[in-house]
């Protein structure tokens, strides 16, 4: 079955440095790419999702791409804040499209 | 819309007994899925359901079950509970299937 990898586990960077984490997943008919923050106590939050017709997509300070050959996507947040420090989770879709396989998530801190 | 809300938000139960949860999906969308969350093991897949029908179930055990109802609000239910069964429980919901999914608050499950 579709598996996904996240790395790093932590990430820790000064308030204005840029952040990047990565994921890998196994199924190649997969074709949805989604990235959820969690704040402590709270649910996930959809932030950038991408599906695999394109291979980058912005939204102010984040964007997310995507090499389907080599079957990994990445996250990247500019200018961090300190109110980006969180977890993050990417996923992907399984095959049959009927289960959304998350990643172990990244815990990001910023520091000002 | 009013977002997907979970019912109740906190349980304390003791081992061996059953629980039921609830999700109600934000109006207009047909798919729920629910995951287990721990620190240990992240965000797990346990079930997703379509126009009430059960489409995939993730690797737990059979004492797991949920159903799906014509409104399409979901209830999952955990049968002799288990110290590990401790976690919390989100349920996400989208338009159908391979959609964008907009987690609830979840449940936060206590076995003592």
């Amino acid at each position: 079955g579709e598996n996904v990898e996240q790395h790093p586990s932590t990430l820790s960077v000064q308030e204005g440095d840029s952040a990047v984490i990565k994921c890998t997943y196994s199924d190649s008919a997969s074709n949805y790419f989604p990235w959820y923050k969690q704040e402590l106590g709270k649910r996930p939050q959809l932030i950038i999702d991408i599906r695999s017709n394109v291979g980058e997509k912005k939204d102010q300070r984040i964007a997310v791409t995507l090499n389907k050959t080599a079957k990994h996507f990445s996250l990247h947040i500019t200018e961090t804040q300190p109110e980006d420090s969180a977890v993050y989770f990417c996923a992907a879709f399984n095959q049959a499209g009927t289960a959304l396989i998350f990643g172990k998530g990244t815990t990001l801190s910023v520091s000002s | 819309k009013a977002g997907v809300t979970q019912t109740p938000r906190y349980l304390i139960k003791t081992r061996g007994q059953q629980v039921t949860l609830s999700c109600s999906p934000i109006s207009g969308h047909r798919s729920v899925s629910w995951y287990q969350q721990t620190p240990g093991q992240g965000l797990q897949f346990l079930f997703e359901y379509f126009s009430e029908t059960q489409r995939n179930k993730g690797n737990f055990p059979g004492r797991f079950s949920g159903r799906q109802f014509s409104n399409s609000r979901s209830e999952m239910n955990v049968s002799t509970l288990e110290l590990g069964d401790s976690a919390l429980y989100l349920c996400a919901s989208s338009l159908g299937p391979r959609d964008t999914q907009y987690f609830g608050p979840g449940t936060r499950l206590t076995v003592l």
